[in-house]
């Protein structure tokens, strides 16, 4: 199946710091990313849409000023976590769906953020 | 608003059993139904996607089938292994591009 890169796979942060995570398809273009966000032995949370060349749609109750989704090419979805909380700590999921085929969706490997 | 159910939520089998997972779904106006795989602490690894219009697919010992009326899709493992132990998600889009909804998974541990 096609391959979706996340990076960092583990991030520690101090509280108040920011942090960015990428999210890059590698061998196919992606014209809409999702961010996800999953809690211990929970299921995935959609967090927000992100399409490239535009502003990301946000599910409600995310805080678009703390999740800055920035979506600037075919291939690269970044998610910045703006001063972060120990509340914001969490397994952050990223998938891309290609811009051609039957709408299968791809996910990176997660990344998972501690805000000591 | 589309809500995903999978029951069980954990199943613990010996090694060679056959077992089934379930998943349903409240809104039968799916674009296409997908099974994952999840590993602790790890992403998800797509499994096997159904489009609306199929009944099933297969992909080694897997088989899954959808049922879009009734709002049921199973995934059946034949012959179950210890490396089949991880969480199995199903999810469902409401059209092309809408994002996933998924349902909380069900927790497998085959036992040697």
């Amino acid at each position: 199946g096609a391959v979706v890169s996340q990076h960092p796979s583990r991030v520690i942060c101090k509280s108040g710091t920011s942090v960015k995570i990428e999210c890059r398809s590698l061998d196919f273009q992606a014209t809409t990313m999702f961010w996800y966000r999953q809690f211990p032995k929970q299921s995935l949370m959609l967090m927000a849409t992100s399409n490239e060349g535009s502003k990301a749609t946000y599910e409600q109750g995310v805080e678009k000023d703390k999740f800055l989704i920035n979506h600037a090419s075919l291939t690269l979805s970044t998610l910045t976590v703006t001063s972060a909380h120990p509340e914001d700590s969490s397994f952050y999921i990223c998938s891309a769906r290609a811009s051609e085929g039957v709408g299968e969706l791809f996910f990176g490997e997660g990344s998972r953020l501690t805000v000591l | 608003k589309q809500e995903v159910t999978q029951i069980p939520a954990a199943l613990s089998v010996p090694e060679g059993e056959n077992l089934v997972l379930n998943c349903s779904f409240t809104d039968s106006a799916i674009y296409n139904l997908q099974w994952f795989r999840q590993d602790p602490g790890k992403g998800l690894t797509s499994l096997l996607l159904i489009q609306s219009s199929q009944r099933e697919q297969t992909s080694g010992r897997l088989n899954a089938s959808l049922d879009k009326s009734s709002g049921r899709s199973t995934l059946y493992i034949a012959a179950s292994q210890p490396g089949d132990s991880a969480t199995y998600l199903c999810a469902v889009p409401n059209s092309g591009n809408t994002p996933l909804v998924f349902g909380k998974g069900t927790r497998l541990s085959v036992i040697a």
